[in-house]
């Protein structure tokens, strides 16, 4: 069974467009993250969730924005998508009092 | 703020050898976690091994070990007998204890093995 999965692993669109990418983990955490690696491998925090509230908001601009439904799931919306957003976005969760991030697959987004 | 160096961009290693991925992180807290991530091509974050601060012993997890000095702020990763499948980027990662819990990871190290 997969402990957290995204949905869709690739994603390709066009400059303006506005597209979500979908988590959910099955594992009882009460985080959630999401975190973007860069075509360098340079994995920075975006935003984090504890219990549906927002705890993490990095200097991401404001075209990103994350909704957490329930703990289970966490999703990313991007409006007016950019050149610059493409990338791999990776989820991830874990208990906040305890140390350990379990990721999901990634999902590469591609912005021609 | 905490930060998080890993200043070997690339390394090799020959097959069954033995190799150390070095890590330094600059932090103010006495309370912290470390931890040692793999991304193989598949691009799946693997937690490799993790250390919490407050313990002196070095965490080891079979092939992989820690060589962790609190006072030098250091947190290397040693693979011994290494094989084709621990070729992938390795990260260091540092979490603190307290606040939000935040996350920081290294730049990464490429690793290639040789056979």
């Amino acid at each position: 069974d997969t402990a957290v999965s995204q949905t869709p692993k690739y994603l390709v669109t066009q400059m303006g467009n506005d597209k979500s990418i979908k988590c959910e983990q099955n594992l009882g955490h009460d985080t959630m993250y999401w975190y973007k690696q860069d075509s360098k491998k340079f994995l920075k925090i975006m935003f984090s969730y504890n219990n549906k509230e927002l705890i993490i908001n990095e200097t991401v601009p404001n075209r990103f924005s994350p909704k957490s439904p329930d703990k289970a799931h966490l999703n990313l919306h991007i409006n007016s998508l950019e050149l610059g957003d493409s990338a791999v976005y990776f989820c991830a969760s874990s208990l906040l009092s305890v140390n350990e991030q379990y990721f999901g697959p990634g999902t590469r987004l591609t912005v021609t | 703020a905490q930060t998080v160096t890993q200043s070997q961009p690339e390394m090799s290693v020959q097959e069954a050898e033995t190799v150390t991925l070095s890590c330094t992180y600059d932090t103010s807290e006495s309370d912290y976690y470390l931890f040692w991530y793999k991304q193989p091509p598949s691009r799946q974050m693997i937690l490799v091994i993790r250390q919490e601060a407050y313990k002196q012993q070095n965490a080891t997890e079979n092939r992989f070990s820690v060589n962790f000095q609190k006072a030098a702020k250091s947190f290397s990763l040693k693979i011994s007998d290494s094989q084709l499948g621990d070729a992938a980027m390795y990260f260091c990662a540092y979490r603190s204890h307290s606040g939000t819990y935040k996350y920081i990871f290294g730049t990464g190290t490429r690793l290639k093995v040789l056979a």
